[in-house]
């Protein structure tokens, strides 16, 4: 079955200085993996996803994920975190072989940017 | 493009009673995904249809239902409301469904409460 985890329920981090959001995963096919986020009172907005090929995967508003199978993660990162990232991150993956989707997402990161 | 609309925004029931909650995917996407949201669940996949037929289940009781009629509008409906169906229900839509690695949109949900 697939699972996905996020290890710290909050992450805190000064304006200016780079983040690190974690996602490891588990899956029988190979993954397929998403990162949105979401503001309160608001629905989820994508921010990037990993299907195949580059390992670094580039998305919206300066974020950018690094896919590892060895270590099946796909944390999220940005080299320089502003207040206004400050949010609830959520990782999600995709099995090649359920197929559909049938999407299982993470429990969900707050990140707190301190100005 | 409009994105994906929900309605209504917010909603108060009574244990017992039914909703009915509406999402409207964006134009030319034809899979509509519904998801639970609440604090100690996370977000939980309710199901997914694509050209008016049901593809994907979760693990929900009876008393969730959904359909989609052929403009790839969806209704969700819950019958003999519980206290525990009080969440934000996000519905997500994408353009083809046939396709795992399709990304997904999400509107802005609608919050129930059960009172």
């Amino acid at each position: 079955a697939q699972s996905v985890a996020q290890p710290e329920d909050q992450v805190n981090v000064a304006e200016g200085n780079p983040l690190t959001v974690k996602c490891t995963y588990s899956v029988s096919g190979n993954p397929y993996l998403f990162w949105y986020v979401q503001y309160p009172n608001r629905g989820l907005q994508f921010l990037l996803k990993y299907i195949t090929g580059d390992n670094l995967v580039k998305g919206s508003y300066g974020f950018e994920a690094e896919f590892n199978k060895s270590q099946t993660s796909f944390h999220l990162k940005k080299p320089s975190a502003l207040v206004s990232d400050s949010a609830l991150y959520f990782c999600a993956v995709r099995d090649s072989r359920t197929g559909g989707f049938k999407t299982i997402f993470g429990a969900g990161t707050r990140l707190f940017v301190k100005a | 493009k409009a994105g994906v609309t929900q309605t209504p925004r917010y909603l108060i029931k009574t244990r017992g009673q039914q909703v009915t909650l509406s999402c409207s995917p964006i134009s030319g996407h034809r899979s509509v995904s519904w998801y639970q949201q609440t604090p100690g669940q996370g977000l939980q996949f309710l199901f997914e249809y694509f050209s008016e037929t049901q593809r994907n289940k979760g693990n929900f009781p009876g008393r969730f239902s959904g359909r989609q009629f052929s403009n790839s509008r969806s209704e969700m409906n819950v019958s003999t409301l519980e206290l525990g169906d009080s969440a934000l229900y996000l519905c997500a839509s994408s353009e083809q469904g046939m396709g795992v690695t399709d990304t997904q949109y999400f509107g802005p949900g609608t919050r129930l409460t059960v009172l």
